[in-house]
């Protein structure tokens, strides 16, 4: 059974528009993260958040929030979405800090 | 700002052959250090650790880390088609946000 769920697996969306990228863990680990990878910059580190609260934030933009209804859930929301906000977008979870990082098998986003 | 640079950018060994795969990180306080390994498709999943100066040994694969030349390396023995993937270095202080820079990169190719 898959340990990191991200759903869903492939999302099109439309210039301005808004989404929701979902993720849940079952490794029992209290550190979550989110990642985008692309082209440009292969894999980029984004959001950290342990025990539901926001640890890090390395994205510029307001248009990602990241959701924390659960201890084991990390949703992504993106507003005003942008052709460049195309990319596949990682979870991945962790013990704590200084532990391995595990992966989801990512949403692949395409902005039209 | 942490910088992990990788080298090669990509690199192709014959089956049973050694790959080397190169990784400087620019943040003397770094700690923590991973080998992660992507297969077209696929989340990242991490190979190996490494959290002390020298060699660790795991199977066909061994890591050594120098952190005074600010340097950590991989090393796949006897390489085999299925170790052609995406890898990438990880890098992290192990303090603050949890946040692990990757490197950009090296693209392994084993050809039969």
């Amino acid at each position: 059974d898959p340990k990191i769920i991200q759903k869903p697996k492939y999302l099109v969306a439309v210039t301005g528009s808004e989404k929701i990228l979902i993720c849940e863990q079952y490794l029992g680990h209290n550190a979550m993260y989110w990642y985008r990878q692309s082209a440009k910059k292969p894999l980029e580190f984004m959001f950290s958040y342990s025990y539901q609260k926001l640890m890090d934030n390395q994205t510029a933009s307001s248009r990602f929030q990241p959701q924390s209804s659960k201890k084991n859930h990390l949703d992504l929301q993106i507003t005003a979405l942008k052709p460049d906000d195309s990319a596949t977008y990682f979870c991945a979870s962790s013990g704590q800090g200084a532990d391995t990082q595990y992966f989801g098998p990512g949403t692949r986003l395409l902005v039209l | 700002q942490q910088k992990v640079q990788q080298s090669p950018e990509s690199l192709i060994v014959p089956e049973g052959g050694m790959a080397s795969l190169n990784c400087t990180f620019s943040d003397r306080n770094s700690q923590y250090f991973w080998w992660y390994r992507q297969h077209s498709g696929e989340g990242p999943k991490a190979l190996m650790s490494i959290f002390s100066n020298g060699d660790k040994k795991e199977g066909r694969f061994t890591a050594h880390l120098n952190k005074a030349s600010l340097y950590v390396s991989l090393h796949i023995k006897d390489s085999q088609p299925s170790d052609s993937a995406l890898y990438f270095c990880a890098v992290s202080s192990g303090t603050g946000g949890y946040k692990v820079v990757f490197g950009s990169g090296t693209r392994l190719l084993v050809s039969p």
